[in-house]
């Protein structure tokens, strides 16, 4: 299994540019999460899906858009970058919904807006 | 509402030195409490985890105890090694259709020879 695999793993965009970021999970898992970390923090949910054709939204959900039409993929759409959206982006997935059940995460996407 | 509080970092300490990383946690239900690797250039791995008060998570050498009383989860081992070098966080999940994790800001641990 390749696991959580994600893509591109660097990018630089200017200001108002869009972009998608790639997440691909091969363990057939129903639950999927994008993340960001920035500098000095832990990670913030973004946006989480349950199921294919199922997302909502998390803690810092403004700027960025989702679609999950797939178990396996869960991409992450940036509209008009802003230099806040500087971080790096890490996508999860989780086979239950018990507390017990761990994520497993891809290697991130390091993204600078300038 | 619910947040998980580390040691600031970074840590350095010497090869086979004793570690200790605090966290703490506040909860209004009876989470999961995770603490999660990240190596450099790396996405996060599961170290280990407890899933109810008094259990203990362990693997690799490294420690934690799900200690309800002082809401607390530190992060032991008794010997590290310089492959120990890495960013470590704390974590609660309360599972469910959401199951987000709710992380610390991590904790830098820089290993010597």
């Amino acid at each position: 299994n390749a696991g959580v695999t994600q893509t591109p793993k660097f990018r630089i965009l200017k200001i108002g540019q869009s972009m998608t970021l790639q997440c691909a999970q091969d363990m057939n898992h129903n639950y999927m999460y994008w993340y960001r970390q920035d500098p000095g923090m832990g990670l913030k949910l973004i946006y989480y899906s349950v199921g294919a054709g199922i997302t909502d939204k998390g803690e810092v959900p403004n700027g960025y858009n989702v679609s999950r039409s797939t178990t396996e993929d869960f991409p992450l759409r940036l509209e008009l970058a802003a230099p806040s959206q500087t971080s790096v982006y890490f996508c999860a997935s989780r086979f239950g919904q018990g507390k017990g059940y761990e994520q497993y995460f891809g290697p991130g996407t390091r993204l600078t807006v300038t | 509402g619910d947040s998980v509080t580390q040691m600031e970092g970074p840590v350095t300490l010497s090869e086979e030195a004793f570690l200790t990383i605090n966290c703490t946690y506040t909860a209004t239900g009876y989470p999961s409490l995770f603490w999660y690797v990240q190596y450099p250039g790396e996405g996060l791995q599961l170290l280990l985890k407890a899933t109810k008060a008094d259990d203990k998570g362990s693997n690799k050498g490294f420690e934690a105890t799900y200690r309800k009383e002082t809401t607390s989860f530190h992060l032991e081992k008794g010997s590290v090694q310089v492959s120990d070098s890495a960013v470590y966080f704390c974590a609660l999940n309360y599972g469910g259709s959401q199951g987000n994790l709710i992380f610390g800001k991590g904790t830098k641990l820089s290993v010597k020879p």
